[in-house]
């Protein structure tokens, strides 16, 4: 199938690292992302990974590739509050249009 | 540098009515997805244009909806006699290439069918 599957939920304190993690299906798919969406708002990029890589630093988010396993994950050093958000982790579907194949996105709470 | 638009951000529609939602890509872009967002789901594709062209439609229910990106001008998401179900986030995204290129999104629009 085209399922992209994530936890729903995870609670963090402030100052503590988050781990979002994500399970993707198409072997063939060259990017991978990790978008954030606050409440109401729109879908805001934040990293993406090529498939041959392994791993992707960008200040305090570090995005991690398993690709024999599918498995995909992203950390946020020294959680915010503001970091509080759902994060959506997607591949792209190989075919003649590129779309993006999402998952249910993972509800992010930062603890004071 | 202007996003991607989308208009307007909140529609109100009464079953039966018919929808119009706009999207004006990033300047330059010429590739459009749009995307549907039920409440708690995550986003599912539904329709893919080049300027002028339907490439993939694939995700796009058969009847009511429709699709276009004129030559000049905004892609528009036509939804004709709205029923409840309608009701969701509706967001557009642009690139500038195919071939797996970064796709930035829009605000949305949220569609409530009454």
């Amino acid at each position: 199938g085209e399922d992209v599957e994530q936890s729903l939920f995870l609670s963090v304190r402030e100052g503590d690292s988050s781990v979002i993690n994500c399970t993707y299906t198409d072997s063939s798919s060259t990017y991978l992302y990790w978008y954030k969406q606050e409440p109401g708002a729109g879908l805001q990029l934040l990293t993406y990974i090529f498939s041959n890589m392994d791993m992707k630093q960008d200040q305090r988010l570090t995005v991690l590739l398993n690709k024999k396993d599918k498995h995909l994950s992203l950390r946020i050093a020294d959680t915010q509050t503001g970091d509080s958000a759902i994060y959506f982790c997607a591949e792209t579907k190989m075919d003649s249009s590129y779309k993006l194949i999402f998952g249910s996105g993972t509800r992010l709470l930062v603890r004071p | 540098n202007a996003g991607v638009m989308q208009n307007p951000r909140h529609l109100v529609r009464r079953r039966g009515q018919e929808a119009r939602l706009r999207c004006s890509p990033v300047k330059g872009h010429s590739h459009v997805y749009w995307y549907r967002q039920l409440p708690e789901e995550g986003l599912k594709f539904m329709v893919y244009l080049q300027k002028e062209n339907i490439i993939d439609e694939s995700g796009m229910p058969k009847e009511r909806f429709s699709a276009e990106f004129p030559k000049e001008g905004p892609s528009i998401l036509r939804i004709q006699q709205v029923v409840r179900g309608d009701s969701a986030a509706y967001f557009c995204a642009s690139s500038e290439r195919e071939q797996g290129d970064t796709q930035y999104f829009g605000p949305g629009t949220r569609l409530t069918v009454l």
